[in-house]
């Protein structure tokens, strides 16, 4: 059974760093792409960026590129998103979510998802 | 940077057909996801690749595709069907993805 495990919550102040973490279990880690997704509070669905855990070859969206980091230890099966400075602003709802009935660089299609790791950013 | 747009609401009585769009200039390009998300919950994907369905998902759910415009069906819709639906697509060149804002659907 494929399961992807998320870190706990989290509650930071601002300016802190942060590293959530997703680990996969149940198929071979490197075979499919896992994406990041963020939900803001009573909000839609933004998909962040992504990682091929195989050669952990990234991509982000415009709008997060260059404000979180995404990442891989293949070893261990599990992608990570990581903060230097959070600021208010990053409190939400983050997924990880795994390709699904399409694998590479071409597929969007998010067939299995953690069950999220809540970030409350407050002073 | 590039945008999809939904409607933000649908409404249908049970047994009714509803259809939610999603708009998209690559979408001729790119293939289109769709996602069914209830409260609380984590989404889940109800259509890959414009207009196949997973497995266990219910055959009332479809999907289509015309030029920049992709549709999500739900046929002989019920009560369980109530959530929000998001699509999901590329950019023209395919190096990120992009959500629609969402389309909240209500049972009446």
């Amino acid at each position: 059974e494929v399961q992807l495990v998320q870190s706990g919550a989290e509650v930071k102040k601002p300016g802190e760093s942060l590293r959530i973490s997703c680990k996969g279990s149940g198929y071979s880690f490197t075979s499919y792409w896992i994406s990041w997704v963020r939900q803001m509070p009573g909000k839609g669905l933004e998909w962040m960026g992504r990682i091929d855990p195989s050669d952990s070859y990234t991509n982000y969206s415009p709008s997060f590129q260059g404000h979180v980091t995404i990442s891989a230890d293949k070893s261990i099966s599990t992608a990570y998103l990581q903060w230097s400075s959070l600021k208010a602003s990053d409190t939400a709802m983050y997924y990880c979510a795994r390709q699904g009935y399409c694998s590479g660089g071409s597929c969007y299609s998010l067939g299995y998802w953690g069950q999220g790791t809540l970030v409350t950013v407050s002073s | 940077s590039y945008e999809l747009t939904q409607p933000p609401s649908v409404s249908v009585s049970p047994g009714q057909t509803a259809r939610i769009t999603c708009s998209g200039d690559a979408l001729p390009k790119q293939y289109a996801y769709w996602y069914q998300q209830k409260p609380g919950q984590a989404p889940v994907l109800v259509i890959y690749k414009d207009s196949e369905r997973p497995s266990g998902i219910p055959e009332r759910f479809s999907g289509s595709s015309s030029g920049t415009t992709v549709t999500l069906t739900i046929s002989g819709v019920q009560a369980e069907d109530e959530a929000d639906y998001y699509c999901l697509s590329a950019d023209s060149s395919g190096t990120y993805g992009v959500f629609g804002g969402g389309t909240k659907l209500t049972v009446l």
